[in-house]
């Protein structure tokens, strides 16, 4: 059974730090690996998406990177921004085409 | 496209009652997906469809939940009898079909059962 992972759970920074999240799987087979962010009370948006055969995406600031055989993932944010606080979460989708998320990093980015 | 769109927004019932959440996939999408989202359990998959049938239910908590999906652009998720805990916001989300597709999600549906 796929389990997803994220470190650490909750990050407060300065703003104009550089700054990484973490996320690892169980099962390697996984097709890709999506990045959300959500806002408090609203839904998820998508920011990056990896696919199995890639070592990274990049978005404006947002870099993300993908082990697949050691299981794991970074998001690193350049820079950080107020308007950069957020839960992030991570997910995989896997063989059964299911979309299994993290627990989420929550970011707080004080001015 | 609007993207995802989920009705109502919010729903406040009383224990016992009959919750219906309904949800408009992207155009085109032929994945859809249930999802609910607590404090304490995170976001959990609870159904998905591929071309409008069932494909994994294994995450419905129990038989009180039932979801449909008679057509391609609309989905419902009913909950007969609602219970306090079933007080969660669920979110709905679509893809075209394929493992390598990106997700899409809706607003959600705020559900407070009292």
């Amino acid at each position: 059974k796929q389990e997803v992972t994220q470190i650490p759970a909750a990050l407060s920074v300065p703003e104009g730090e550089n700054l990484v999240l973490n996320c690892s799987f169980t099962d390697s087979a996984i097709y890709n690996l999506q990045w959300f962010r959500q806002d408090p009370g609203k839904g998820l948006t998508s920011l990056l998406l990896i696919q199995s055969s890639q070592r990274e995406q990049t978005s404006g600031r947002l870099n993300a990177s993908l082990d697949k055989s050691s299981g794991r993932s970074t998001l690193y944010i350049a820079a950080s921004q107020s308007g950069d606080s957020a839960t992030y979460l991570c997910a995989v989708r896997s063989d059964t085409d299911k979309l299994i998320f993290g627990t989420g990093t929550r970011l707080q980015v004080f001015p | 496209d609007a993207g995802v769109i989920q009705s109502p927004r919010h729903e406040v019932t009383e224990m016992g009652q009959e919750v219906t959440l309904r949800c408009k996939p992207i155009s085109g999408h032929n994945s859809l997906f249930w999802y609910r989202q607590t404090m304490m359990r995170g976001l959990e998959l609870l159904i998905y469809f591929n071309n409008n049938v069932p494909i994994d239910d294994s995450g419905m908590p129990e038989d009180r939940f039932s979801a449909k999906m008679p057509n391609a652009s609309f989905s419902t998720l009913k909950i007969q009898p609602s219970e306090p805990r079933d007080s969660a916001v669920y979110f709905c989300a679509s893809s075209l079909l394929g493992f390598g597709t990106e997700a899409f999600f809706g607003q959600g549906t705020r559900l407070t059962v009292v």
